[in-house]
Formats: structure tokens, sequence, C-alpha cells
């Protein structure tokens, strides 16, 4: 399809281990972010990138979380060492800022539990 | 810093009522956007609207139309005719002109409209 795909669409791991969440964004867009939806917190900003420019890590929660991109498309964000507050669920976005007016178009999510 | 209070968290109402969900932002910005999303039960947020800072003309769009107001600091959605579909939970979201361009949301509010 032509909109932004995540997968897994469901992750359940055990607590101190590693996920990766893979995001694919919508053709030609160069602007990617990752947001978090979890209970009581709403949805927020983590990481943003734009084409080649180094990425915006400031809303990241701590040195547990890191995203990268590869070849401007498809992108990866791991969360080490796993927490329980880390349950959420995780969505991605692109946008192409030349275009629409900056409108960010989401994926389905990734739901992470971890026990 | 950015900020948007969606004050209502949970809405009921009965089909074919009218029911509007209000928005209030804070920036320092004099360009922004102010942006609706839907998320229905799918957990997919589908976007409704934008409306940049400069133009304050209400806009209307079948069952659905925004009041947007300055003065206020608002911008108020309006379901007319309310339908059993548009049980959601609606964010309303600013995004910055700055460099990233992030969108920083509301808490949402979730519409159970009963049939």
């Amino acid at each position: 399809g032509a909109g932004v795909s995540q997968s897994p669409s469901n992750k359940v791991t055990e607590k101190g281990k590693d996920v990766e969440l893979r995001c694919d964004p919508i053709s030609g867009h160069t602007a990617l972010y990752w947001y978090r939806q979890s209970l009581g917190q709403g949805l927020e900003f983590l990481i943003y990138f734009q084409g080649n420019s180094a990425p915006d890590k400031s809303g990241l929660p701590s040195d547990r979380f890191s995203a990268e991109r590869t070849g401007g498309s498809v992108s990866t964000l791991t969360i080490q060492r796993t927490q329980q507050e880390d349950s959420a669920v995780y969505l991605c976005a692109s946008s192409q800022p030349r275009l629409a007016g900056y409108e960010q178009f989401f994926g389905p999510g990734t739901r992470l539990t971890v026990l | 810093a950015q900020k948007v209070t969606q004050a209502q968290t949970e809405i009921s109402v009965v089909e074919k009522e009218d029911v509007t969900l209000d928005c209030v932002y804070e920036t320092r910005d004099t360009t922004y956007y102010l942006f609706w999303y839907k998320q229905p039960p799918s957990g997919e947020l589908v976007f409704l609207i934008r409306r940049n800072s400069f133009d304050e003309q209400n806009e209307i769009s079948g069952r659905y139309s925004w009041n947007f107001q300055k003065s206020t600091s608002s911008f108020n959605f309006t379901i007319t005719a309310s339908q059993v579909v548009d049980s959601a939970v609606y964010f309303c979201a600013l995004r910055d002109t700055g460099a990233n361009s992030k969108l920083t949301f509301g808490k949402g509010i979730t519409l159970s409209v009963r049939p």
C-alpha cells in the first residue's frame, strides 16, 4: 500500500530484553517521526529524522532508546533492557515538508507489552 | 513551550446529537499550524484538518466544522448529527515552525456515540 507501515503490530517481551521496531515511511517522504502513546501520557514525540541531517533526539526518554534511519527510508527504533514502563503503542509518521503543508501521515503503530 | 489542552476527557452522546470537542493551545510562535486527528478503535491516526495561524476562517466539511479563534487560542471541533461511526479518540495537535516540526498533542477526547 501507499501508507506508512510498521512491524510488528504487536510485540510482547520480557523485562530486560531488547526490542526493535520497524517503520517504512511513505515513499518520497523525507521527514520521519517516532511518537509514543501510553496510558495517561498521551502522544509524546520521541525522535525526528529529516533527510541526511542529524536526527533530533530530544524526545527520547532515556539512553536505552535509540533509532536509526538507513538510506533515508526505513527506520528502526531500538529499546534496550526494556522496562515495564516502556509498554506503549509506538507510532511512526512521515511527511514531505515541501508538499501538503507538513501534514504527518501515521502508521498503525506497534503495541509493545513488557512483562 | 508548546502546550495543547483538551479539558474534556470523555464525552458520551446519543446518535444525531451535535457535539463540540474543545481545544486550547499555547505557543510563543506567531506562525504555527493546528491539526485534528481521529483515532478509531483500529488505532491508526487519521488526519482530519490542518489550519495555519494566519487563516481564521472557520471550515465546514460535511458534518464536521472547526472554529478557530486566535483571541482565545482555541480550535474547537463540532460534529453535527453524530453517528456511531464517529466513536473514536480525537486529538488536537500543534505544530511549531521550528527545525523539527514535531506535533505537540493534547491528551485526546474519547467520544462515544450511542445508537
